[in-house]
């Protein structure tokens, strides 16, 4: 059974700073990892897709990377901004399997 | 190009109840995934759909059925509402393959009194 944990639960940073939120996974047979964004209430932003295959994504300040063979992804943030505060989650899975989410890590991004 | 929608917002019920949840997936996807996120949790998945036809099952007991329509659209239903069913629902769509990347709506907060 697929388990996700993400680490560290909540984090706090001066703006500016680059930061790294890690997720890891106890199956690595995965077709796919998530990272999404989840504001207070709200439903979640798909923030990059990793597949199997690959080893890293990059959108603007963000870059994933995925390490199958040792479960773990993380999710580099550059530069960070108080815009950047929201719920990060990562989720495993993809193809015919469903998502498999870890808690979320609640980033604080202080001005 | 539509993103998933999801009704109603928000949703007052009590114990016992029965509860409707909609979803519209977005355009060009024919599977939806619906999700229970309790406070403070990641989302729990609860089934997929994929041709109008159940494609997978999470953890949760058959008071929690759904449907899909021909248009991809679908329907979260609760029977025997109890207290612990107060949680956000997420609707994701997606297009069926390997890739399988799902897009999610903005929920439906429902609680239940």
């Amino acid at each position: 059974k697929q388990e996700v944990t993400q680490i560290p639960a909540a984090l706090s940073v001066p703006e500016g700073e680059n930061l790294v939120l890690n997720c890891s996974f106890t199956d690595s047979a995965i077709y796919n990892l998530q990272w999404f964004r989840q504001d207070p209430g709200k439903g979640l932003t798909s923030l990059l897709l990793i597949q199997s295959s690959q080893r890293e994504q990059t959108s603007g300040r963000l870059n994933a990377s995925l390490d199958k063979s040792s479960g773990r992804s993380t999710l580099y943030i550059a530069a960070s901004q108080p815009g950047d505060s929201a719920t990060y989650l990562c989720a495993a899975g993809g193809g015919n399997t469903p998502l498999v989410f870890g808690k979320g890590t609640r980033l604080s991004v202080i001005a | 190009e539509t993103g998933v929608t999801q009704s109603p917002t928000h949703l007052i019920k009590t114990r016992g109840q029965q509860v409707t949840l909609r979803c519209s997936s977005q355009s060009g996807h024919n599977t939806v995934s619906w999700y229970q996120q309790a406070l403070g949790q990641g989302p729990q998945f609860i089934f997929q759909y994929y041709r109008e036809e159940e494609n997978g099952r999470g953890n949760f007991p058959p008071r929690f059925s759904g449907l899909q329509f021909p248009n991809y659209s679908s329907e979260l239903n609760v029977n025997a509402l109890e207290l612990d069913d107060s949680a956000l629902y997420l609707c994701a769509s997606s297009q069926s393959g390997r890739t399988n990347e799902q897009f999610f709506g903005p929920g439906t907060r429902l609680t239940v009194l």
